[in-house]
């Protein structure tokens, strides 16, 4: 299985701050990942896919890089609605597999 | 609007059955693979199962194979889970999902829309 390691696991920031959070697969995953959002007792929203395509709908503030086997998702301009925790996933093979998540607190 | 409703959640005591239900709306329903995945109280997501289009083709992880079953009945636009001899630690939400191909004959599969997903609980 192919094991996807996030980084930071949490981090706080302010309003207006720009952060990133790092994803690392275990294997090169080509460019089959994805970036979800979770914000408490909430099903989790589809941000990104295929590294750096936003989903419909999803303001360009999200930014997703990388290939292989590092990703990074950058957020520009913390907003509150942007609080919550962040989770990567690759479709590359079977089983599909998220990271472990990065919850983005308030400072 | 795209809509996916889970149903059937519950508390089921350990050993028991449980088939989980999830109508979609607001799209050709038979032209997705879809899937379900799930997320046990404080931890991340866990996929679960994808199912084809057209329901000829389905995976799962392999700790759950033998014990679930994902299903579709395209004419009633609906998914199904069915879970037997269920554990505690099968205890989470469970979330429908639609998914996109992002390859021709969609052997890589993205997730897009989800639906708000229904507790299942298993004690005794």
């Amino acid at each position: 299985d192919i094991q996807m390691t996030q980084s930071p696991s949490s981090l706080s920031a302010s309003v207006g701050d720009r952060v990133t959070i790092t994803c690392r697969a275990s294997q090169d995953i080509g460019n089959f990942l994805g970036w979800f959002q979770q914000k408490p007792g909430k099903a989790p929203k589809s941000l990104i896919y295929a590294v750096s395509t936003l989903q419909a709908g999803v303001p360009s503030k999200f930014r997703g890089s990388g290939s292989g086997t590092d990703f990074t998702l950058t957020i520009s301009s913390l907003r509150p609605e942007d609080f919550a925790t962040y989770y990567c996933q690759q479709y590359y093979n079977y089983p599909l597999t998220f990271g472990g998540g990065t919850k983005v607190e308030v400072k | 609007e795209v809509q996916l409703v889970e149903f059937g959640g519950g508390l089921v005591q350990p050993g028991g059955s449980l088939r989980l239900s999830c109508v979609g709306s607001g799209f050709t329903f038979s032209n997705y693979w879809m899937t379900w995945v799930r997320q046990a109280p404080g931890k991340g997501p866990e996929w679960v199962a994808n199912i084809k289009h057209d329901g000829s083709e389905k995976y799962y992880v392999d700790s759950l194979k033998g014990r679930f079953t994902i299903s579709r009945d395209n004419a009633q636009n609906s998914l199904y889970l069915q879970m037997n001899s269920l554990r505690v630690e099968d205890t989470a939400v469970y979330y429908c999902a639609r998914l996109y191909c992002d390859t021709p004959l969609c052997q890589k599969v993205y997730f897009q829309q989800w639906g708000q997903g229904t507790l299942v609980t298993v004690s005794s």
